[in-house]
């Protein structure tokens, strides 16, 4: 139990055009959804919190407007990188809270993003 | 702010023999939560473990355990046994059990994990 998954698992774009990425929670409702970044061999950077039928919270230095972030339902969450540029290439993951009482996060296996 | 600290950029052990990571962390909450995840080649992280603050007990699940010492602000991954498997990032990471940051992991660094045959 407690899967998530995330779509696509590897992006290649031109600068300019924008990419979305879904992540869905398999088998349990997420109230709470998380993205991340990582770059090689460093830690998870802490995006924002995308809780359902409400904005997104943002952590202070990630641009709203580039980094949109979509909570519709209680097992999607979409994260749009808009515009996106070469600096934007990153490894994005998301993860998902079923019950945050107990502390877990499910992680989705991640989405690999190049821009050109 | 809590912040978390893994002080060891990378670790090696021998196949079956045991490795501790360490992971100190800072806060002024009293209950919160304490993890260690795994992050293979994959990138998929895993959760290794789990520590309830206001548990003495510290947590085991198999070959992993944890040595958590509330007051040092202290929690280590012990891994018994090692296998090629374990080779990995592990990243100690904090959540407060409640408050305006309710959800919100904070990581450290990582350990660059290699286990040798």
């Amino acid at each position: 139990g407690a899967v998530v998954s995330q779509h696509p698992s590897w992006v290649i774009c031109k600068s300019g055009t924008s990419v979305k990425i879904e992540c869905r929670s398999l088998d349990f409702q997420a109230t709470t959804m998380f993205w991340y970044r990582q770059f090689p061999k460093q830690s998870l950077m802490l995006m924002a919190t995308s809780n359902e039928g409400s904005k997104a919270t943002y952590e202070q230095g990630v641009e709203k407007d580039k980094f949109l972030i979509n909570h519709a339902s209680l097992t999607l969450s979409t994260l749009t990188v808009t515009s996106a540029h070469p600096e934007d290439s990153s490894f994005y993951i998301c993860s998902a809270a079923p019950h945050l009482a107990r502390g877990e996060q499910f992680f989705g296996p991640g989405t690999r993003l190049t821009v050109l | 702010a809590q912040t978390v600290t893994q002080s060891q950029p990378e670790m090696s052990v021998q196949e079956a023999e045991t490795v501790t990571l360490s992971c100190t962390y800072d806060t002024s909450e009293s209950d919160y939560y304490l993890f260690w995840y795994k992050q293979p080649p994959s990138r998929q992280m895993i959760l290794v473990i789990r520590q309830e603050a206001y548990k003495q007990q510290n947590a085991t699940e198999n070959r992993f355990s944890v040595n958590f010492q509330k007051a040092a602000k202290s929690f280590s991954l012990k891994i018994s046994d090692s296998q090629l498997g374990d080779a990995a990032m592990y990243f100690c990471a904090y959540k407060d059990a409640g408050g305006t940051s309710y959800g919100k992991l904070t990581f450290g660094q990582g350990t660059i994990l290699t286990v040798h045959p």
